[in-house]
């Protein structure tokens, strides 16, 4: 059971838009920042937005995401094929003293 | 070129030890936190160990705490997990991953490929 919780899977056609959630309490995203990785098949993660909504260079403007109290979120645009992949979301846990990671959305691009 | 290259994984039986390394080339090792996360077969990440740029601040999971050990050599740019009493449920990849800022900030940007740990008899 993960600490932050993500649907686990979700789905979409090429070019539209996705997208998925991450729910946590305030020890974690209520008082921490948020990032999400991006993880295909057997390669390592690899991080896709930092600070609830900053994109490291390279990383499409597709790619946005948002956090609102407790939860935050990733909305993928113009969907691709390539954007089939794991979508994880981690941010600090206080109490734990620790980084969380959500249980990780399997996105199917139909 | 930032590269992370970790090592030292293998199978070993319940209640054995290994140490896993973590070469780091490309960026100045010595100003970043590192971090061990891993993943076992089919499941999601999980954060194992942290370790600020000179040490002075370590970090674990519970499920590891007492058993696990992460240490560096700045000298050697290199990033250690040594494990004891390991256990069935340690079994995954390993990533070694660096902090793109604060340990706190739980930001990864860099990764390495990952070691496979399979604890069994």
């Amino acid at each position: 059971q993960s600490v932050l919780t993500q649907p686990p899977s979700a789905s979409g056609t090429p070019g539209q838009r996705v997208t998925i959630s991450c729910s946590g309490s305030s020890s974690n995203i209520g008082t921490n920042t948020v990032n999400w990785y991006k993880q295909l098949p057997g390669t390592a993660p690899k991080l896709l937005v930092y600070t609830n909504n900053q994109r490291p260079s390279g990383v499409p403007d597709r790619f946005s995401a948002s956090k609102s109290g407790t939860s935050a979120s990733l909305a993928i645009s113009g969907l691709q094929s390539e954007d089939e992949a794991n979508y994880y979301c981690a941010a600090w846990d206080d109490s734990l003293n620790g980084p969380v990671f959500g249980g990780g959305t399997k996105l199917t691009v139909l | 070129e930032v590269q992370l290259v970790e090592s030292g994984g293998g199978l070993v039986k319940p209640g054995g030890s290994l140490r896993l390394s973590c070469a780091a080339s490309g960026f100045t090792f010595s100003t970043y936190s590192m971090n061990w996360v891993r993943q076992a077969p089919g499941k999601g990440l999980e954060w194992v160990s942290s370790i600020s740029s000179s040490s002075s601040a370590i970090y674990y999971t519970d499920s590891v705490k007492g058993r696990f050990t992460i240490s560096r050599d700045n000298a050697w740019n290199s990033l250690y997990l040594q494990m004891n009493s390991l256990r069935a449920e340690d079994t995954a990849v390993y990533y070694c991953a660096r902090s793109r800022s604060v340990i706190a900030a739980a930001t990864w940007d860099y990764w390495g490929q990952g070691t496979l740990l399979t604890v069994s008899s």
